[in-house]
């Protein structure tokens, strides 16, 4: 079957590193994404990820595993507009995307 | 980038009435597109894929008589919520892959809507 899992919350102080992690089970499998989610508002795309390895994109960076079938991504420096939830998601051998539930992550001064 | 548009971006409406969401690809073609809904708290649930110029394909449990689905052209699919009831209400969001980019998604704004 398919499964994907993410924390449902995490907390971390403006200017610090955060790592959200994400963790998978699939049969097929054609990359994974990180997705960040105002509330009230549609995802935006962060990252994409189908080869093992670190991408980095400024203050964000995923990694991937597929061997483990693990994901996590790395914020750094930490913003107080960094809050909101950030979501997981693969995409099986149809093209579809398997949605994690989403991180919630909250930022305090 | 690719642009997708939604409108309207929030409807109230009375329960028992119908109501018409609109997605579109502004500077691409689409022959694919994806309706999520999303209640509050909860991650994106994908309700049926929208193909252009054949029948949408629904998830299980999503009931195609109730969630009309018409992609009438390449950068045209609209999701009708027909006899709608307060427990649609929710956040509505389609996307589209880019063309020839089956890796990358394109999101609507979302259309929040509201059955009173």
């Amino acid at each position: 079957g398919q499964n994907i899992d993410q924390p449902t919350e995490m907390t971390a102080t403006e200017g610090a590193i955060v790592q959200i992690n994400c963790t998978y089970q699939t049969s097929g499998f054609n990359g994974l994404f990180w997705y960040q989610q105002h509330a009230g508002e549609a995802p935006t795309f962060l990252s994409y990820n189908v080869l093992d390895g670190l991408e980095e994109k400024g203050r964000f960076s995923s990694f991937l595993s597929r061997s483990k079938g693990y994901s996590y991504l790395l914020l750094k420096e930490l913003q107080m507009k960094d809050s909101a939830s950030y979501l997981c998601a693969f995409m099986d051998s149809n093209y579809q995307l398997i949605w994690g539930a989403g991180t919630k992550l909250i930022i305090k001064p | 980038g690719a642009v997708v548009s939604q409108h309207p971006s929030r409807v109230i409406c009375k329960s028992g009435t119908s109501v018409k969401i609109e997605c579109r690809s502004l500077d691409f073609q689409a022959t694919t597109m994806f309706w999520y809904r999303q209640f509050p708290k909860q991650s994106l649930m994908l309700m049926a894929t929208s193909n252009e110029g054949s029948k949408a394909t629904y998830e299980q449990g999503v009931e195609k008589d109730k969630f009309l689905i018409n992609h009438a052209s390449l950068t045209l699919s609209t999701l009708t919520v027909t006899s709608a009831h307060p427990e649609d209400s929710s956040f509505y969001i389609c996307s589209a892959p880019g063309q020839g980019e089956w890796e990358t998604q394109y999101f609507g704004p979302g259309t929040r809507l509201l059955v009173l």
